[in-house]
């Protein structure tokens, strides 16, 4: 079965600094993994996915993330964090047959981003 | 283009009652894909309706249902509401990935 670990349930960083949201997937066939946000009361935002092909991924609001087959991680970054990203970030595996785009998803980490 | 809508926005329902949430999916997307989010519990996948069939189903009771009408816009029902259901729940529709309508806030008392 497919299912994705997010390391560290809440993560705190001074704004100006480099974000790093860590992802962990195991999956039995090639995966599609996606990153998604979520402000305080609203529904889930697509950040970006990785399916096929480019390995590094880029996305909205200055993210980007890369699939590392060898460790199994699909880590979420931005270089620069401002005071609007802080929320609550999902990362999900597709799962690939019996459930169309069926996604799992972790179980979130908070982001903090201090003055 | 608009995007998944749901409504209600907020419900509150008193232990035992029904509950009935809609989900309209984006122009042309014909799956349907319901979430829960509970406090403390994550997001938990429901259902799944694809062309007016429920395609999947999560790990909950039969008291959670719904349906996808003709139009793919679908409705989840929860009977015999108790406590522990009071959550957010998301609907989605699919293209590759799963986009997400803001969600309906149950909350049961």
């Amino acid at each position: 079965a497919q299912s994705v670990t997010q390391l560290g349930s809440h993560v705190s960083v001074s704004e100006g600094a480099l974000v790093l949201l860590r992802c962990n997937y195991s999956s039995s066939v090639p995966p599609y993994l996606f990153w998604y946000v979520q402000y305080p009361n609203q529904g889930l935002q697509l950040l970006l996915k990785y399916t096929t092909g480019a390995t590094l991924v880029k996305g909205i609001n200055g993210f980007e993330a890369e699939f590392k087959k060898s460790e199994t991680s699909f880590h979420l970054t931005k270089p620069s964090a401002h005071m609007s990203d802080a929320a609550e970030y999902f990362c999900a595996v597709r799962v690939p047959t019996g459930g169309g785009n069926k996604l799992t998803f972790g179980t979130g980490t908070q982001l903090k981003v201090e003055l | 283009e608009a995007g998944v809508t749901q409504s209600p926005t907020h419900l509150i329902k008193t232990r035992g009652q029904q509950a009935t949430l809609r989900c309209s999916p984006i122009s042309g997307h014909t799956s349907v894909y319901w979430y829960q989010q509970a406090l403390g519990l994550g997001l938990q996948f429901l259902l799944w309706y694809d062309e007016g069939e429920e395609r999947n189903r999560g790990n909950f009771p039969p008291r959670f249902s719904g349906r996808q009408f003709p139009n793919y816009s679908s409705e989840l029902n929860v009977n015999a509401l108790e406590l522990e259901d009071s959550a957010l729940y998301l609907c989605a529709s699919s293209f590759l990935g799963l986009e997400f309508g803001q969600g309906t806030r149950l909350t049961v008392v």
